[in-house]
């Protein structure tokens, strides 16, 4: 049961866009299209941003992104605002547990 | 409204035990698989454990195996974590969260409690 790989840290300019990765494994990533991403204020509750792949919940914005390829999934904040600061988190099914990333703090310059 | 609180953590020495309860409300309980879910201090969140809309199927972490025990009651709209044996590195902010079994995502989440286990 090994954490998914995120990096530790991305960086953008408000407007720009930036593309957060998850590696995982053909048992989990790669195994099932049931990944899905959450945005993390420090003190406040975790927020789903993306499911299955590629799915956003209601009252998330159409700038948020997210895609799969073979083991590695990805998330794409275009448009980036000062609100998008936050630790940013994928999660993927992996048969009998759940598994998420490290984290990526993701920083508005 | 629509939420899940966590209460029950607090300071405990190493192999001590504790219980976490979660309550929930605005949503039918029974109608959801449920799940906890970890974060140690400057750590990434961790799952811990989930367990079925009826209860019938359980699963752990590896490292919460033989140690903590989930449960729920329906009819008092609760989740509950017992944690046996704790370590120090079970010091974390445990969450309550609302699962989706279809396509096994989480989209209700607590504020979180904090266990700290220490001498």
């Amino acid at each position: 049961q090994s954490a998914l790989t995120q990096p530790p840290s991305a960086s953008g300019s408000p407007g720009q866009s930036v593309t957060i990765s998850c590696t995982g494994t053909s048992i989990d990533v790669g195994g099932y299209n049931y990944v899905s991403w959450y945005q993390h204020h420090p003190g406040k509750a975790p927020k789903l941003m993306i499911f299955n792949v590629d799915k956003r919940p209601s009252g998330v914005p159409d700038r948020i992104s997210g895609s799969k390829s073979g083991n590695t999934a990805s998330l794409t904040v275009s448009g980036l605002q000062a609100e998008d600061e936050a630790d940013y988190y994928c999660s993927s099914f992996a048969g009998s547990s759940m598994l998420f990333g490290g984290g990526t703090k993701l920083t508005v310059l | 409204e629509v939420q899940l609180v966590e209460s029950g953590g607090g300071l405990v020495q190493p192999g001590g035990s504790l219980r976490l309860s979660c309550e929930s409300s605005g949503f039918t309980l029974s109608s959801y698989w449920m799940h906890w879910v970890r974060q140690a201090p400057g750590k990434g969140l961790e799952w811990v454990s989930r367990i079925k809309s009826d209860g019938s199927s359980i699963t752990y972490a590896d490292f919460a195996k033989g140690r903590f025990t989930i449960s729920r009651d329906n009819a008092k709209n609760s989740l509950y974590l017992q944690m046996n044996s704790l370590r120090v590195e079970d010091t974390a902010v445990y969450y309550c969260v609302r699962g989706n079994w279809v396509y096994w995502y989480f989209d209700l989440w607590g504020r979180g409690n904090l266990v700290t286990v220490s001498s």
